[in-house]
């Protein structure tokens, strides 16, 4: 109940393209739903967040959209740059839960 | 402000022996999380303190022990060390009461050999 899967495992894109990456949780408890980006040598950083009871949210090139009632949210990447190549990963925070599950990474690929 | 900073950034080990790993939070964050990231099982939480009291654990064997200093710099202790614990050990704060918007440093590279 506390796994979040993600998929796929890796993903190559064209420049300008579209970077789509899948997230599915079990546990209704989470109540905050972030992703990360991670580049080599460095540790993950926030990227955007959400909570489930917005459907879906916008910063920049990046989205959020969240299903509350499949329990799957997905990261979109618009306009994918050479730049936005690293690894993914969505996560999961219950409330009052001081932990966050991550799922199992992304590593995207933006061919130029 | 200055980030998250891990010490040291590399660290040879045998098995057996002990290692001690430092994190420094961001200034005003009293939330500090530790993480095992490994290529096979991703990014697994170890354990979270606030104003030096563990709140949370993670699934790892009792070698794998933290604590938290009234500054809220935290350090991690893995004693016996075994080949399995080779691993990039992250350290994340957080500015927030729960357990959003992490900060995370760099990590420490633990080798075992």
């Amino acid at each position: 109940q506390q796994q979040v899967k993600q998929s796929p495992q890796s993903l190559i894109v064209q420049k300008g393209g579209i970077s789509i990456i899948n997230c599915a949780y079990e546990n209704t408890a989470f109540d905050y739903f972030p992703w990360y980006q991670q580049f080599p040598g460095k540790g993950p950083a926030l990227l955007i967040a959400i909570r489930p009871d917005v459907s879906e949210k916008k910063e920049g090139r990046f989205t959020i959209s969240f299903n509350k009632s499949a329990k799957q949210f997905s990261l979109h990447i618009m306009d994918s740059q050479p730049g936005d190549s690293a690894t993914y990963f969505c996560a999961a925070s219950p409330t009052g839960g001081f932990k966050t599950i991550f799922g199992a990474g992304t590593r995207l690929f933006v061919k130029a | 402000k200055a980030g998250v900073t891990q010490t040291p950034r590399y660290l040879i080990k045998t098995r057996g022996q002990q290692v001690t790993l430092s994190c420094s939070p961001i200034s005003g964050h009293r939330s500090v999380s530790w993480y095992q990231q490994t290529p096979g099982q991703g990014l697994q939480f170890l354990f979270e303190y606030f104003s030096e009291t563990q709140r949370n654990k993670g699934n790892f064997p009792g070698r794998f022990s933290g604590r938290q200093f009234s500054n809220s710099r935290s350090e991690m202790n893995v004693s016996t060390l075994e080949l399995g614990d080779s691993a990039l050990y992250l350290c994340a704060s957080s500015p927030m009461g729960g357990h959003e918007k992490l900060f995370f440093g760099s990590g420490t590279q633990l080798s075992v050999l």
